[in-house]
């Protein structure tokens, strides 16, 4: 099954630290979307993104839909310990019900 | 609002039980899935449901059933279980209006032995 491509696979950062991953594919999406994932938890919607060049925030976390609509990225500004978790990148085709999800970043955050 | 809950949170299966996994939303969403989350492998769409009445297979259907028993449940079947079924199960759900913002249940942690 078609998977996207999901960058870094591993983070270890200084609280305080800035972070950026990313996520790409060979297709194109109509829809990115952002979760992150604490230990032994589901997944939570952190930032849901709909047009290609939208930037969108939601406290200390900005995402943006590439223009080409092949890409996503997602940035972390002055990261906590409570920032410490897997963040997943799904995106969705026109016409379709179902989420393609990348393999997750996990961050740890060093006090 | 519980959101999306799940039944059972941990499970042990011996090879060729079969058990079933419950879950229910109360957002009055339309649509609901079912994951499998493996190490390194992110997650992966099982089966699906657009509506009550309607199933479809997603990427990973083998060894599985669901039923739509309402608009509220959907459950999962493993009719003879494999060890290579051994994996975190979620549950989600999607409303109508924003139907690709997806909300997890907290996952059943299935062991087969």
């Amino acid at each position: 099954g078609q998977q996207l491509n999901q960058s870094p696979q591993s983070m270890f950062i200084q609280e305080g630290e800035d972070v950026s991953m990313n996520c790409t594919s060979s297709s194109i999406f109509n829809t990115w979307l952002w979760y992150k994932q604490d230990p032994g938890e589901g997944p939570v919607l952190l930032i849901a993104l709909y047009k290609a060049g939208e930037l969108t925030s939601n406290g200390r976390l900005t995402a943006q839909f590439g223009i080409t609509r092949k890409d996503s990225f997602l940035n972390i500004s002055a990261s906590i310990p409570s920032d410490v978790g897997i963040y997943f990148c799904a995106g969705q085709k026109s016409g379709s019900e179902k989420l393609v999800f990348g393999k997750g970043t996990k961050l740890t955050v060093n006090p | 609002n519980a959101g999306v809950t799940q039944t059972p949170k941990f499970q042990v299966l011996k090879t060729g039980q079969s058990m079933t996994l419950q879950c229910a939303q109360d957002m009055n969403h339309n649509s609901m899935y079912w994951y499998r989350q493996d190490p390194g492998m992110g997650l992966r769409l099982i089966y699906y449901s657009a509506s009550e009445g309607t199933t479809d297979k997603g990427e990973v259907p083998n060894g599985y059933n669901v039923s739509r028993l309402n608009k509220r449940e959907f459950s999962l079947r493993l009719e003879s279980a494999a060890p290579s079924q051994t994996s975190v199960y979620f549950c989600a759900s999607s409303g109508q209006v924003y139907y690709n913002e997806q909300f997890f249940g907290p996952g059943t942690r299935l062991t087969v032995l």
